[in-house]
């Protein structure tokens, strides 16, 4: 079964440092890759999305595709109380029928302390 | 981004009554939309892919007499939960996407209370 894994958590951190979030995903076809926070009770919302291997910045957020080792990870730099949420991990995976179906891992939480 | 827009945003409805939820791209137009589920602290899970003009695609599991999607438009799907029963609780989210390897947008999510 193609999948998308994410180490549940929780992940703490303490303000102002890196926080690093990792993904793994099971379709060597994948080609895009995307990370959404979702807080509790509210929709996800997209952060990033990264198409090629290497290194795609954005603000405090830094994505980083190796599609060799089928791995994606989201770097979030000075880490902020408000960025506590749970952040999904989705590749677009190939399914039957020539489709491509996003398919989101089970989220990891990261709390950031004061 | 773009904005797709979700109606209702929460729901209460009596036990084997129908309730409709509506999916709306509002600034661009939706080749596929994608229904999930997620029940608390669980993650995201599939329910169904919808695109335009054709049936939908249904996840193993999923009963498609029961969760009725019409995907009529470019820009509008709705998923009809019928005869909801209180295990139906959970929060829908509908997302959508301009074609195949593009992000993905989601509604605010639509919290349906079955009582």
């Amino acid at each position: 079964q193609k999948e998308v894994e994410q180490n549940s958590g929780p992940l703490s951190v303490p303000e102002g440092a890196i926080a690093s979030l990792n993904c793994t995903y099971s379709d060597r076809g994948s080609q895009s890759f995307f990370w959404y926070r979702q807080y509790s009770g509210k929709s996800p919302e997209l952060i990033m999305f990264i198409y090629s291997n290497g290194d795609k910045e954005d603000g405090r957020f830094t994505a980083q595709l190796n599609k060799a080792s089928q791995y994606v990870s989201l770097l979030i730099r000075d880490s902020q109380p408000s960025d506590s949420a749970t952040y999904l991990c989705a590749a677009t995976l190939h399914a039957s029928g020539g489709s491509y179906i996003p398919t989101f891992g089970r989220g990891t939480s990261l709390i950031v302390h004061p | 981004g773009a904005v797709v827009s979700q109606h209702p945003s929460w729901v209460i409805c009596k036990s084997g009554t129908s309730v409709k939820i509506e999916c709306r791209s509002l600034d661009f137009q939706a080749t596929t939309m994608f229904w999930y589920r997620q029940f608390p602290k669980q993650s995201l899970m599939l329910m169904a892919t919808s695109n335009e003009g054709s049936k939908a695609t249904y996840e193993q599991g999923v009963e498609k007499d029961k969760f009725l999607i019409n995907h009529a438009s470019l820009t509008l799907s709705t998923l009809t939960v019928t005869s909801a029963h209180p295990e139906d609780s959970s929060f829908y989210i509908c997302s959508a996407r301009f074609n195949m390897n593009t992000e993905a947008f989601f509604g605010q999510g639509t919290r349906l209370t079955v009582v």
